[in-house]
C-alpha cells in the first residue's frame, strides 16, 4: 500500500518554480523521502532524497517539514523537459521502493 | 561510471511462449538488483530483488521468475507467457544504502 499521497496532476509555466507536494503522515523514523520522475516510456530517474534536513542538488530542492509528515520537491526553473510523472516514495532503502501513481507535471510554454 | 543495460527495448510474444529478459550492470560490484513491472497507466510494482548471486526475493506471486547467475547479471523469465504479463519491465540497481538507478525498460506485449 502507498505510504504517500500526491496530487494526480499539476501544471507549471515554463521558467517558473514547480512545487510538488507529498504527504507521508505515517513515515517512520528510519525512512527516507525519495523523489523520482519518469518521462513517458523511459525508466524512472532519481532526483533527490532526504531524511529530515532540506536537501539541494543540481536538479531540485527537497523541503521536509519539521514533523516529517510532508515534503515538497522544488524545481526552481521548470523547463518543457521537466514534464513527467513525479513519484514521492518513503522507504528505508532502495530494496523497498513502492511507486504509487505519482503527480503528472505538465510544464506549459 | 556505472551503467545499466536492459534488452530488448520492445518485445511481442505469443501467449504460451517463453520469456527471457536480461539486465547487466557495469562499473560497480555486488549491486542490489531489481525487476519492476509497470502496467499501462499505473505505478511501478516491485517483482524481484537480489542482494547477491543466487539470492532472489519475490515480492508478489506471479507467472515469472528471476535468476542472478553472475554478480552483475539479472534475468527475468517465464516458461509460458499470459496475456496479463504484458507491461513495461524495468531493471534497476542500487548500492547497499543508496538510491536505485533504472534501465530504459522493455515493453512487452503478449498477443
Amino acid at each position: 500500500d502507498a505510504k504517500t499521497t500526491q496530487p494526480p496532476s499539476m501544471d507549471c509555466a515554463e521558467g517558473r518554480a514547480a512545487n510538488l507536494p507529498c504527504n507521508h503522515s505515517t513515515i517512520s523514523g528510519n525512512e527516507y523521502v525519495y523523489w523520482y520522475r519518469q518521462i513517458h516510456s523511459q525508466g524512472p530517474q532519481y532526483i533527490i532524497h532526504g531524511l529530515k534536513n532540506n536537501e539541494t542538488n543540481e536538479m531540485a530542492s527537497l523541503i521536509i517539514t519539521e514533523d516529517r509528515k510532508s515534503s515538497t520537491l522544488i524545481l526552481p526553473h521548470a523547463t518543457l523537459r521537466d514534464t513527467a510523472v513525479y513519484y514521492c516514495i518513503v522507504s528505508t532503502g532502495a530494496n523497498n521502493l513502492f511507486f504509487g501513481t505519482g503527480t503528472r507535471l505538465t510544464v506549459i510554454p | 561510471s556505472q551503467t545499466i543495460h536492459q534488452w530488448p527495448a520492445t518485445l511481442v510474444q505469443p501467449v504460451g511462449s517463453p520469456l527471457s529478459l536480461e539486465c547487466t550492470v557495469e562499473g560497480t560490484s555486488n549491486p542490489n538488483l531489481y525487476w519492476y513491472r509497470q502496467a499501462a497507466g499505473r505505478g511501478l510494482q516491485l517483482l524481484f530483488y537480489s542482494v547477491g548471486i543466487g539470492q532472489i526475493s519475490s515480492e508478489v506471486p506471479q507467472n515469472l521468475s528471476a535468476s542472478r547467475p553472475q554478480d552483475r547479471q539479472f534475468i527475468l523469465s517465464s516458461k509460458k507467457l499470459l496475456l496479463s504479463d504484458s507491461g513495461f519491465y524495468l531493471c534497476a540497481w542500487s548500492g547497499r544504502n543508496t538510491e536505485a538507478f533504472f534501465g530504459q525498460g522493455t515493453r512487452l506485449t503478449v498477443v
